[in-house]
């Protein structure tokens, strides 16, 4: 079981598709991100959001598109991806102290683009 | 720029045999953080070390951090089925945090 919630577990979509990844957390953590994985790769930082503003953009393409109403969710829109974007999408929070607190994992986003 | 290296990249181990995954950095580590990642699951966060020369125990895991705060590995004694998965290190430098590659722990019946 994890505390941070992903929609949807799986996403097909075409590469003129306009989708979004949701996220949610009622931990109350301050800190959201946005990781991708490739298989048998590390997660690899795409976003950081720490009191609902972004604060670290990893030099990601702006076909995602990073998005945090309030401090429990966080959204990723995608428009435009490419099949090389095929991955796993994970979210994660940590409390306020980004630099000394553990990650908390959701149940990631697989996600093909065809 | 910062990396975090580990090995091995994957580990065949007989049930009852011991395991050890090891993690170098090239600069100095505010922290150190370990996680695991089941098969087709998502990666768990398993201890964080912060004083340089640390020692921590979780049941069969011991988890050490170097004395100059730039290595860090991870002991499972006995291993068991459950312990499959890979076992990543993410070390916290100069401004983010870096994961290693991972080790891959394969059990033998």
């Amino acid at each position: 079981d994890t505390e941070v919630t992903q929609t949807p577990k799986h996403l097909v979509m075409g590469m003129t598709n306009k989708k979004s990844l949701k996220c949610e957390q009622h931990m109350g953590h301050r800190a959201m991100y946005w990781y991708k994985q490739k298989a048998k790769k590390p997660p690899e930082l795409m976003f950081v959001y720490s009191y609902e503003k972004l604060s670290i953009n990893e030099s990601v393409p702006s076909r995602f598109s990073p998005e945090c109403p309030n401090s429990s969710l966080l959204n990723l829109h995608l428009h435009a991806l490419q099949p090389e974007d095929s991955a796993l999408y994970l979210c994660a929070s940590s409390s306020e102290d980004y630099y000394n607190s553990p990650l908390h994992f959701g149940n990631g986003t697989r996600l093909t683009v065809t | 720029g910062q990396q975090v290296m580990q090995i091995p990249q994957y580990q065949h181990v007989q049930e009852g045999e011991d395991f050890t995954t090891y993690c170098n950095s090239s600069t100095t580590l505010s922290n150190i953080q370990w996680y695991k990642q089941r098969p087709g699951g998502h990666p768990v966060f398993l201890i964080q070390l912060v004083k340089s020369g640390e020692v921590k125990k979780q049941k069969r895991l011991t988890f050490q951090f170097g004395e100059a705060k730039k290595n860090s590995s991870l002991h499972i004694t006995a291993t068991q089925t459950t312990d499959v998965g890979t076992y990543f290190c993410a070390g916290l430098g100069d401004d983010k945090i870096i994961f290693g590659k991972g080790t891959r722990l394969h059990i033998l019946p």
